[in-house]
């Protein structure tokens, strides 16, 4: 397996503009997380999906973050409008079955930088 | 609200030494899960090993072992016979995976 895909590895943009970041989890795994790293706040859970459903979004930072998942295969960490505060590495893992319990692979991160 | 503390930022250790990392939580659940993670130069999250709390047994993974003491809330990660790939930053998690600040660990040639 490839394990865990994330697009692009890196991505730099403007203020204000739209930033959408993509995941593919691992084939049959039922569970995607979302994560944002920084120096300042360290590793952070954003959004938990189990079977396409958001769980847990209260690690969400404000209304210009939202995060979908139209099927098992496809996750998006969308921006709109992105802030400088928001550079960040954004990891997206997955895991096979339900919630915290089970082993999470993680993917190698997008690199955000807002200028 | 559960918290996770490592203590020590920053970490040395000899080639084929031992090493202890630290960690301690707070929570009021009495099962949970407890999580060291490892983040090499690529960024990528690896996970090293985890333990359960109703296991008494501490977990062991090869040169990876834990020391957990439940009451204490203490679940420190110890690395023997230390490599050069070990080097990385070292992550302990809590059930809901709420992240300590991490420990950067170096190893010496």
């Amino acid at each position: 397996d490839a394990g865990v895909i994330q697009s692009p590895r890196h991505e730099v943009t403007e203020m204000g503009q739209e930033v959408t970041l993509r995941c593919k989890p691992i084939s049959g795994h039922n569970s995607l997380f979302w994560y944002r790293q920084t120096m300042m706040r360290g590793l952070e859970l954003l959004i938990y999906f189990n079977n396409n459903v958001p769980i847990d979004d209260s690690g969400m930072p404000e209304d210009r973050f939202s995060a979908k998942m139209p099927n098992a295969s496809f996750s998006t960490l969308k921006i709109q409008p992105s802030e400088p505060r928001d550079s960040a590495v954004y990891f997206c893992a997955s895991s096979l079955f339900w919630a915290y319990t089970d082993t999470q692979y993680f993917g190698p991160g997008t690199r955000l930088t807002v200028l | 609200a559960q918290t996770v503390t490592q203590s020590q930022p920053e970490m040395s250790v000899q080639e084929a030494e031992t090493v202890t990392l630290s960690c301690t939580y707070d929570t009021s659940e009495s099962d949970y899960y407890l999580f060291w993670y490892k983040q090499p130069p690529s960024r990528q999250m690896i996970l090293v090993i985890r333990q359960e709390a109703y296991k008494q047994q501490n977990a062991t993974e090869n040169r990876f072992s834990v020391n957990f003491q439940k009451a204490a809330k203490s679940f420190s990660l110890k690395i023997s016979d230390s490599q050069l790939g070990d080097a990385a930053m070292y992550f302990c998690a809590y059930l809901d995976m709420r992240f300590g600040a991490g420990t950067r660990l170096t190893v010496k040639p």
